[in-house]
């Protein structure tokens, strides 16, 4: 049964930076890609970025280039999003997903994090 | 990159049929086949309902139907349980540097 497992809650103040990790059960991590998606306190949801961990190839949403890195350990089949520089517009939860839209589609728990001096 | 264009809000009775219209682009939605569905309950993680235009998952209700005429796809929900009751998201492959988008949401009322 596939889990992704994501760390916990951070609270973290402005200007600093902030990694999540997202850890994939079974033997399937490498063959998807895994995206990361955001959602602010009661808004939608947010593209940010995803990594094919086989290649290690990464795309980003133009609006967050620059701020947010994603990377992928196959040995531990985990991915981490961070994202720096970060301001209180960034308290968001953040969702890692396989396979975003397609038929192998599945999320992460979220993990919340909230940026507050 | 703007996000999808989703009503606000949808009602039925139970047991009555609802569709939800998700508007984009010939950018995003008129182009691309890995247009998807999700329903989000309070407190949770998003679930695919829909992949690919019009395919279900295992496990997800056969009251689920998508589709796709041009820029707008469409979820239809035939027979409102209790349990719909929910937010919907669609979201799609884009051609535009941003790869994916979402739809802005729905938020489904079972009277």
């Amino acid at each position: 049964q596939v889990q992704l497992v994501q760390s916990g809650a951070e609270v973290t103040k402005p200007g600093s930076s902030v990694k999540v990790s997202c850890t994939a059960s079974g033997n399937t991590f490498s063959n998807y890609n895994i995206n990361w998606v955001r959602q602010a306190p009661g808004l939608g949801l947010e593209w940010m970025g995803r990594i094919i961990p086989l290649f290690g190839t990464t795309n980003y949403a133009q609006k967050f280039q620059g701020r947010v890195t994603i990377t992928a350990a196959e040995s531990t089949s985990t991915a981490y999003m961070a994202l720096s520089s970060l301001r209180s517009e960034d308290t968001a939860i953040y969702y890692c997903v396989r396979d975003l839209g397609g038929p192998a589609d599945y999320w992460g728990q979220g993990t919340l994090v909230t940026v507050s001096s | 990159q703007s996000a999808l264009t989703q009503s606000p809000s949808v009602s039925g009775s139970l047991g009555q049929s609802v569709t939800i219209s998700c508007t984009g682009t010939s950018f995003d939605v008129g182009s691309y086949y890995r247009v998807s569905w999700y329903q989000q309950s309070p407190d949770t993680a998003p679930k695919l309902l829909i992949y690919e235009v019009s395919h279900r998952p295992s496990g997800v209700p056969a009251r689920f139907s998508g589709s796709k005429s041009a820029n707008t796809a469409s979820l239809t929900i035939s027979g409102l349980q209790p349990e719909d009751e929910a937010d919907y998201y669609c979201s799609s492959y884009t051609s535009y540097t941003t790869f994916y988008v979402f739809g802005t949401g729905t938020k489904v009322t079972v009277l």
